[in-house]
């Protein structure tokens, strides 16, 4: 059965840190990996999509890697911004229309 | 707009009440999932449906009913709840249903107290 661990569960740091989030899988047999904002109260944004085949993934200051053969992958943030402030989660693609998610890093930026 | 609309934001309901929840889709996707996020817990898969049929109920009790009257549109009925369905319940879509690999959209959700 897949499991999806996302560490630290929670983050503070000052405005303009750079930052990484980390998700780990149990099985590397996956279709794709996205990454998810969410605000509080709200529903999920997505912010990334990497497929199998892929390394990583670019949009403005998010990056995020891929490697499958260790289960894992990170979310790194640039010069972070207090409009950074959510929780990320992070989900598997496991088969026919499956995504299996982890339970979230929460981020605050402190100006 | 957002791509996909949920209705409605915030539902109280007594455990005897019938009520449901509705999800509207604008992004021309043909598959359609119900989620449930409780606190402290990764979302849970409840229900996909693809082209219009259901493809997986992945364990959820049947005072949970869903209902798919076409692409754009996802039900969920809900009846003679229990205090610990208490929740936010989520919509998603994506693109093709036969991809293993497409992106999912969500909506904002629906948050359900059950008192």
């Amino acid at each position: 059965k897949q499991e999806v661990t996302q560490i630290p569960a929670a983050l503070s740091v000052p405005e303009g840190e750079n930052l990484v989030l980390n998700c780990s899988f149990t099985d590397s047999a996956i279709y794709n990996l996205q990454w998810f904002r969410q605000d509080p109260g709200k529903g999920l944004t997505s912010l990334l999509l990497i497929q199998s085949s892929q390394r990583e993934q670019t949009s403005g200051r998010l990056n995020a890697s891929l490697d499958k053969s260790s289960g894992r992958s990170t979310l790194y943030i640039a010069a972070s911004q207090p409009g950074d402030s959510a929780t990320y989660l992070c989900a598997v693609g496991t088969g026919f229309q499956k995504l299996v998610f982890g339970t979230g890093t929460r981020l605050l930026v402190s100006p | 707009e957002t791509g996909v609309t949920q209705t409605p934001r915030h539902l109280v309901m007594g455990m005897t009440n019938k009520k449901s929840l509705k999800c509207e889709q604008h992004l021309g996707h043909n598959a359609m999932y119900w989620y449930k996020q409780s606190a402290k817990k990764p979302l849970e898969l409840m229900f996909v449906y693809s082209l219009e049929e259901r493809v997986e109920n992945n364990s959820v009790p049947s005072r949970f009913s869903p209902e798919c009257p076409n692409s754009s549109h996802l039900f969920l009925h809900l009846h003679t709840l229990q205090p610990e369905d208490s929740a936010l319940y989520l919509c998603a879509s994506k693109g093709w249903a036969g991809a293993h690999t497409g992106e999912l959209f969500f909506g904002e959700g629906s948050r359900l107290t059950v008192l």
